[in-house]
């Protein structure tokens, strides 16, 4: 089964750039990456998604290898209220489900 | 607009009971998917549905079982309670299946 592996936890100064790397070397050419974030206590939040090339939204920006085993969720600036566990996640075309790896539990130090 | 709404944010069972989690997505979302998290296995992938019909199915007993309603609002059932059950249920609702999802703030059952 496609599965993801990230570092189990990362720490990041505040107000500095965050990169948090992925790999998914079992990927099929039309599975999704998507990147998740989730706060104590809550549901998984969206961040980005992306197939092949990078992306940028106001939350991040998403760099795709080019052979698309890797990706790095890329946070600008890190704030305190970006501590979370970001999954990565590849999202299976036709399957409707996503398979979510164990997550990087990122801490930012003030 | 409203998020995904699940009900009851907590609940205690005793083993051998049974149990119904209730979704209510996203106004005009159409698909519902469920996801079981626990400390050891994460976040496991339950099942999804489309306009009442299941499309997908993860790895789990037929203890666990879902519907939907015409209106999207889905529930899922869980018969004979085990301990290992106990796990944050988590719904999720997207319009197609394919694109964003928004997921709740869960179900934390535990079974005792």
């Amino acid at each position: 089964d496609a599965k993801t592996t990230q570092p189990n936890s990362m720490e990041s100064n505040e107000e500095e750039p965050v990169h948090l790397p992925c790999n998914h070397s079992t990927i099929s050419g039309t599975d999704y990456i998507h990147w998740y974030r989730q706060l104590p206590s809550q549901g998984p939040e969206y961040v980005i998604h992306g197939l092949t090339s990078n992306v940028n939204n106001r939350m991040a920006s998403l760099a795709i290898a080019e052979d698309r085993k890797s990706s790095t969720l890329i946070l600008h600036r890190a704030t305190l209220r970006d501590a979370a566990v970001y999954y990565c996640i590849l999202h299976l075309w036709g399957t409707y489900k996503y398979i979510f790896g164990t997550g990087t539990r990122l801490k930012v130090l003030a | 607009k409203a998020g995904v709404t699940q009900t009851p944010r907590y609940l205690i069972k005793t083993r051998g009971q049974q149990v119904t989690l209730s979704c209510s997505p996203i106004s005009g979302h159409r698909s519902v998917s469920w996801y079981q998290q626990t400390p050891g296995q994460g976040l496991q992938f339950l099942f999804e549905y489309f306009s009442e019909t299941q499309r997908n199915k993860g790895n789990f007993p037929g203890r666990f079982s879902g519907r939907q309603f015409s209106n999207s609002r889905s529930e899922m059932n869980v018969s004979t309670l085990e301990l290992g059950d106990s796990a944050l249920y988590l719904c999720a609702s997207s319009s197609t299946g394919y694109t964003e999802a928004f997921f709740g703030q869960g179900t934390r059952l535990t079974v005792v």
